[in-house]
């Protein structure tokens, strides 16, 4: 069955740490992958995605993931966060697959 | 562009209601979809529709119907509101090719509360 775990369930950060969200599949073919970003009281918004090519993307906000095949993984990294981004973060598969999401704090 | 709109953004039920939570999309977009979001569970998908009039059940159908009458609209209704579907209710749309899904565009989202 078609899954994406993201173990992390809440990360707690100071302004200017390194943040890397983990997120991991289950699917054999072909995938489309996504973050989106719920910010407190908004509607998901997307981040950034990975279709094929440089499996290194690059998405709004300084934020980045990588696609590691044969890790079947798709981490979301920034290297310094500020508190605006306190947030929720969804990774998603295409086949409308939701991991459960990661709360992020951010310490000012 | 609107995008994609939602109304109501606040609803509450009492046990035993029924209700129809509307949803539109103005991008032209087949595939669209219904999640609910609870504290700690992420988006779990009640039912999706690849196309006007062709729609089908997603993780969590039960106590749901949709209809597909027309690419723009995708409304879910509940059938007999149970505290269980307490949520907040959020639709969506894509454009999709050969299967993939592109990114999803959400509305604003319904906040449910049944009592």
């Amino acid at each position: 069955a078609q899954s994406v775990s993201q173990h992390n369930h809440h990360v707690i950060l100071s302004e200017a740490a390194s943040l890397e969200l983990g997120c991991n599949y289950s699917y054999g073919g072909t995938v489309n992958l996504f973050w989106y970003v719920q910010y407190p009281g908004q509607h998901l918004q997307l981040l950034l995605k990975y279709f094929s090519g440089d499996p290194l993307v690059k998405g709004i906000k300084g934020f980045e993931a990588e696609f590691i095949k044969s890790k079947f993984s798709f981490n979301l990294r920034k290297p310094s966060v500020q508190w605006s981004d306190t947030a929720e973060y969804f990774c998603a598969l295409d086949k409308i697959i939701f991991g459960s999401g990661t709360r992020l704090s951010i310490r000012p | 562009n609107a995008g994609v709109t939602q109304t109501p953004k606040f609803q509450v039920l009492k046990t035993g209601q029924s209700m129809t939570l509307q949803c539109a999309q103005d991008m032209n977009h087949e595939y669209m979809s219904w999640y609910r979001q609870d504290p700690g569970m992420g988006l779990r998908l009640i039912h999706y529709s690849v196309g006007a009039g062709i729609t089908d059940q997603g993780e969590v159908p039960n106590g749901y119907n949709v209809s597909r009458s027309t690419t723009e609209d995708f409304p879910l209704r509940l059938l007999s509101a149970a505290p269980s579907q307490t949520s907040v209710y959020f639709c969506a749309s894509s454009y999709s090719s050969r299967g993939f899904l592109y990114e999803q565009y959400f509305g604003p989202g319904t906040r449910l509360t049944v009592t």
